[in-house]
């Protein structure tokens, strides 16, 4: 059972919006910023938006990060194939004084 | 850019002691802008933070890892290592060491880059 909460799958067919969320708590989304990591089959997980909503160099501006409240948000707009892996929110916890991870959510392009 | 390797064994029997080490190149571990990281991934399942340190020495673990985690920096190899004791089959997963930024007055957190990663099998 992971801290943060990600739904396990969604999905679009290409040229459309998806919105991936991460609930938290007043602990960890809520008090501290949350960073997105892409991990495509078989590869690393690799940081997307950092800082709640700042795209790394190189990451495409279909990709946004928002947070309101104790969750936070990852937009992919304009779905390509190239979308389709799975996708994990992290923040600081205050009270477990560590960082907590979502359990990610598996993006299908159909 | 930085690049991070793992290297360590990928079989370790129950109730022996996983040491991995983490290569740091184009980089230097002794960069006070950073802490170094592990990561974990069970086969099918989420990713652990494990635990962090500091070119100093100072660490913080998960707590649920805590008793069993060492983590420790060498400067003059520019790695960083952790070193998992009494390993059982639930610490089967792929290891991953991360550059951490950490840095709370600023609410700076998060991890980049990542090593590729590493499996490590415990038999049951």
């Amino acid at each position: 059972q992971s801290v943060l909460t990600q739904p396990p799958s969604a999905s679009g067919t290409p040229g459309q919006r998806v919105s991936i969320s991460c609930s938290g708590s007043s602990s960890n989304v809520g008090s501290n910023t949350v960073s997105w990591y892409r991990q495509l089959p078989g590869a690393a997980p690799k940081l997307v938006i950092y800082f709640n909503d700042q795209r790394l160099s190189g990451v495409p501006d279909r990709l946004s990060g928002s947070r309101s409240g104790t969750s936070a948000f990852l937009a992919i707009s304009g779905l390509q194939a190239e979308d389709e892996a799975d996708y994990y929110c992290a923040a600081w916890d205050d009270g477990l004084n560590g960082v907590v991870f979502g359990g990610g959510t598996k993006l299908t392009v159909l | 850019q930085v690049h991070l390797q793992e290297s360590g064994p990928g079989l370790v029997q129950p109730w022996e002691t996983l040491s991995l080490t983490c290569t740091v190149s184009s980089g230097s571990v002794n960069d006070r802008n950073y802490h170094w990281g592990w990561i974990r991934q069970p086969p099918g399942k989420g990713l652990e933070w494990i635990g962090s340190a500091y070119y100093i020495g100072s660490t913080f673990y998960n707590p649920s890892l805590k008793s069993r985690v060492t983590i420790s920096v060498d400067k003059s190899k520019n790695q960083f290592s952790l070193k998992l004791t009494s390993m059982t089959a639930a610490d089967t997963a792929v290891y991953y060491c991360a550059r951490h930024i950490h840095r709370m007055a600023a609410a700076q957190e998060w991890f980049d880059p990542w090593g590729q990663g590493t499996l490590v099998n415990v038999p049951s």
